[in-house]
């Protein structure tokens, strides 16, 4: 089935330790991206992607950091520089023409313990 | 940089009732779409319409609509004969129709309760 992964849904990390989210579409979506969204808030960009081996700072990019050396795939580091990681992390991926909405995967909840 | 705002925290409505939710937006651009997004409990994100600016025919899918107002930068939903299952967080979304505009940003979301 077509569609966007994200994994894993649950990821406890230590302070100071970098992690990674994965995130994978079968879609063929050219444009790909990542929200933050805190309890009872709305959905803020991290970072997007609009094409392989490019991409944009969001609004809240520092401590993040990202790469797209596929298509498919736009994995996200979270850094040790992220002052208060702990936070529901939802990816998507939409096409650039035409135009299309965005497809989301399931999310990732990120806890620092 | 374009901003999207709903001014609605919290609304509720009765079952089978009707209710607006609402959003505007700022934007320098004449090409663009916008979109409203519902989130459940389960989080997960699921379109719940889309409409193209150069639309001038408000989009509708089964008992949702929008206002489009373009002149006024405004972008309703309304929810008819509302059903306990609509009970979620909504999300209005604005994004560019150039297609090197790929940027998609939110509004802070409105928490819709619905009582039985």
């Amino acid at each position: 089935d077509g569609g966007i992964t994200q994994s894993p849904k649950y990821l406890f990390r230590k302070e100071g330790q970098n992690v990674t989210l994965s995130c994978e579409q079968n879609l063929n979506h050219d444009a790909m991206y990542w929200y933050r969204q805190d309890p009872g808030q709305g959905l803020r960009l991290i970072y997007y992607s609009q094409i392989v081996n490019d991409f944009q700072k969001g609004d809240i990019a520092e401590g993040y950091s990202v790469s797209r050396e596929k298509k498919e795939s736009f994995p996200l580091t979270v850094t040790s520089a992220q002052k208060n990681p702990t936070a529901f992390y939802l990816c998507a991926s939409s096409l650039l023409s035409p135009v299309s909405e965005a497809f989301f995967g399931q999310g990732t909840r990120l806890t620092v313990v | 940089a374009q901003t999207v705002t709903q001014s609605q925290p919290e609304m509720s409505v009765q079952e089978a009732e009707t209710v607006t939710l609402s959003c505007t937006y700022d934007t320098s651009e004449s090409d663009y779409y916008l979109f409203w997004y519902k989130q459940p409990p389960s989080r997960q994100m699921i379109l719940v319409i889309r409409q193209e600016a150069y639309k001038q025919q408000n989009a509708t899918e089964n008992r949702f609509s929008v206002n489009f107002q373009k002149a006024a930068k405004s972008f309703s939903l309304k929810i008819s004969d509302s059903q306990l299952g609509d009970a979620a967080m909504y999300f209005c979304a604005y994004r560019s129709g150039e297609t090197s505009g790929s940027r998609l940003t939110f509004g802070e979301g409105t928490q819709l309760t619905v009582n039985p």
